[in-house]
């Protein structure tokens, strides 16, 4: 079944230690984006590419980078992760000018 | 930002009776969009209704949207406990596709 897949589902890091979250899907969509999803609160955009077009939020703090090395992959790294960014992350992924967008199951990011 | 208000923020009904979840929003919108959340998984796109449209129906789904109010709700009936989650409205900015989601509605129904 195509679908857009998160590893890891929860990944534990230390206070100021890089980590990437990765997402890959086999829909073929051009358009990809990261959530940021905190406890009982709206998911909120981060970035999102068309194609390797990059376009950052403008209020996403500079700690959060991501890369498109293909169509099928997208990465988001977390510089130097702070308590504050322990949040679920969504990655989801639509077709260009199409509204609907696709989900992955999340990655939830502890940090200690 | 965040463009919508979701109203209750949470709800408890029986299994059988109808949900009803209410989202009003700021700006102007091309369409706006219901998704679903199961705990702790990724959200699920439910109905999508246009800004031209009043109405919409999917399955045991109801959508309204009323642009001069700049609100929308979601109707579930017949409700069942696997419909338990939150819903989130969503709509776009700008016509930009970009989602803004409003403060999600959470959901229990009991069995």
């Amino acid at each position: 079944d195509a679908m857009v897949i998160q590893n890891p589902r929860y990944q534990v890091t230390q206070f100021g230690k890089p980590v990437t979250l990765s997402c890959s899907q086999t829909l073929n969509h051009n358009v990809m984006y990261w959530y940021q999803q905190k406890s009982s609160q709206a998911p909120k955009l981060l970035f999102h590419y068309y194609d390797k077009d990059f376009n950052n939020e403008a209020d996403t703090p500079d700690n959060f980078q991501s890369r498109r090395p293909n169509t099928s992959f997208c990465f988001l790294d977390i510089r130097s992760p702070g308590l504050g960014d322990a949040a679920m992350y969504l990655c989801a992924t639509s077709r260009w000018q199409e509204e609907t967008q696709y989900f992955g199951p999340g990655t939830r990011l502890l940090v200690l | 930002s965040q463009q919508g208000e979701e109203d209750p923020q949470a709800l408890s009904i029986q299994e059988g009776e109808n949900a009803t979840m209410n989202c009003s929003y700021k700006t102007s919108i091309n369409n706006l969009q219901w998704y679903r959340q199961n705990s702790g998984r990724g959200l699920v796109h439910l109905i999508l209704i246009r800004s031209n449209e009043r109405e919409k129906h999917s399955g045991r789904l109801r959508v309204t949207l009323d642009t001069s109010k700049k609100s929308s709700s979601l109707l579930i009936t017949a409700s069942r406990a696997a419909d338990t989650a939150s819903y989130f409205c969503a709509t776009d900015l700008d016509s930009s596709y970009k989602l803004i989601f409003g403060s999600g509605t959470r959901l229990l129904v009991r069995p």
